[in-house]
């Protein structure tokens, strides 16, 4: 069965230093990616998503995120943090299996930004 | 466009009593669509799953119940919450061609006490 594991449970960066969040997948084949985040009391906003392809994928408000098969990754980085970037975010991967689909998120990381 | 309503907002209800929350996709026709419970400061996990009228495979049960009386319509449902179903219930849609990114309406806030 596919899994994803987000190591970090929280992570704290000061404004305008980069990030870089972790995500470690385990799924047989080729993987469909993706880079979730969720504001406070709002539901989930997609920020980048992975097709098989190019390994460096860009998403909204300047994240990006990198695929690498052989660390079976998909670490998420902005260069230059801000204040509202402060949410929690979700890796996820998904796996279809005829006419059912399953989205399998990890647990989250709590991103803190700090003045 | 597509858009995506949730209803209820938020609900309060007392254990042992009904529940039905609703979800609308509109702007796209036959969309896959996902029933998705988080609980509170916690990951998200799938419920449902359906790719058609008719047709809901379930996941996690957890003592409820999905259908989905219409294309655009996706409902979840219990007789008898618990109190472990209080969380945040999301509906989600994709494209009908697989491995689309789901997209996510903003929730409907449960609590059961």
């Amino acid at each position: 069965a596919q899994s994803v594991t987000q190591p970090d449970a929280r992570v704290t960066v000061s404004e305008g230093a980069s990030l870089q969040l972790r995500c470690k997948y385990s799924y047989f084949g080729t993987p469909y990616l993706f880079w979730y985040v969720q504001y406070p009391r709002q539901g989930l906003q997609l920020l980048l998503k992975y097709y098989p392809g190019d390994p460096v994928v860009q998403g909204v408000n300047g994240f990006e995120a990198e695929f690498s098969k052989s660390n079976s990754s998909f670490h998420l980085r902005k260069a230059s943090v801000h204040w509202s970037d402060w949410a929690v975010y979700f890796c996820a991967v998904i796996k279809v299996s005829g006419s059912f689909n399953k989205l399998t998120f990890g647990a989250g990381t709590r991103l803190a930004v700090c003045p | 466009a597509q858009t995506i309503h949730q209803w209820p907002v938020a609900e309060i209800k007392a254990v042992g009593s009904p529940l039905s929350l609703g979800c609308t996709i509109k702007g796209k026709s036959s969309p896959n669509l996902y029933w998705y419970w988080q609980a509170t400061g916690g990951t998200l996990q799938q419920l449902f799953y359906s790719i058609t009228v008719g047709q809901v495979e379930s996941v996690v049960q957890l003592n409820l119940s999905a259908s989905r009386p219409k294309d655009d319509q996706f409902i979840l449902s219990t007789e008898k919450l618990l109190l472990s179903h209080s969380g945040f219930y999301l509906c989600a849609w994709s494209l009908w061609d697989n491995n689309q990114a789901p997209l996510f309406g903003e929730g409907t806030r449960l609590s059961v006490l």
